[in-house]
């Protein structure tokens, strides 16, 4: 496709449900980032993949919130539980290469705006 | 460890003017990059310009120049010839090398017409 695309747009959830969230990177890409974003705030790193492995995980805040990308394409990030602080836009990105390349421009797509009631 | 500064929470700025969105960093590794992107209202974040550490010449895209001062560790974004289209959240962002990128606060930019 031309973009990184998202689905779905917005979605809201129940506290204590289960969400889903799905990312189609660019074709060919082999770097895919999960971003939180805040409303009035900037995106915040919450994880990485290059092609089907999970290289960093590190800005995941808890363990309710799990990301897989089992064919190093489409990502899905999963939150267990929901809770009222979870609610922001879920931002994907993804980059042509690895991170040992500079630039390396990431690209975004739209986003999934979760609410949680 | 890595930090990306904003000062400027909103900009108003009137049509055809040139305007600076100011950026600063914090870093210690000597290789790393600069971004900014713009985000309007519809939520997508576009890419719009990169600097690179090394890099000797300031980063030009069309109407948009990163104006990088690196003893100074800021790395301001130009905008020529405003545009009504320009209005949106702009986004300063740094990658150090083989790292993650982090994104500064954003400043909110709106052109009048």
């Amino acid at each position: 496709g031309a973009g990184v695309s998202q689905s779905p747009r917005y979605k809201v959830a129940k506290r204590g449900q289960d969400v889903a969230l799905r990312c189609d990177p660019i074709s060919g890409h082999v770097s895919l980032f999960w971003y939180q974003q805040a409303l009035g705030q900037g995106p915040e790193f919450l994880t990485y993949f290059q092609n089907e492995a999970q290289l960093d995980k590190s800005g995941l805040p808890s363990d309710r919130f799990f990301a897989e990308r089992p064919e190093g394409s489409v990502s899905t990030l999963k939150i267990q539980r929901t809770q009222q602080e979870d609610s922001a836009v879920y931002l994907c990105a993804s980059s042509l290469g690895s991170l040992d390349i500079n630039p390396d421009t990431q690209y975004f797509g739209p986003g999934t705006r979760l609410t949680v009631l | 460890a890595q930090k990306i500064t904003q000062t400027q929470p909103g900009m108003f700025v009137q049509e055809k003017e040139a305007v600076t969105l100011d950026c600063t960093y914090d870093t210690s590794d000597p290789s790393y990059g600069l971004f900014w992107y713009k985000q309007p209202s519809s939520g997508e974040m576009i890419f719009l310009i990169y600097q690179g550490s090394y890099d000797q010449q300031n980063a030009t895209e069309g109407r948009y120049s990163l104006n990088f001062q690196k003893a100074r560790k800021s790395a301001n974004l130009v905008i020529s010839a405003s545009q009504l289209g320009d209005s949106a959240m702009y986004f300063c962002a740094m990658r150090e090398f083989a790292s993650k990128i982090i994104f500064g606060s954003g400043t909110r930019l709106s052109i009048r017409p």
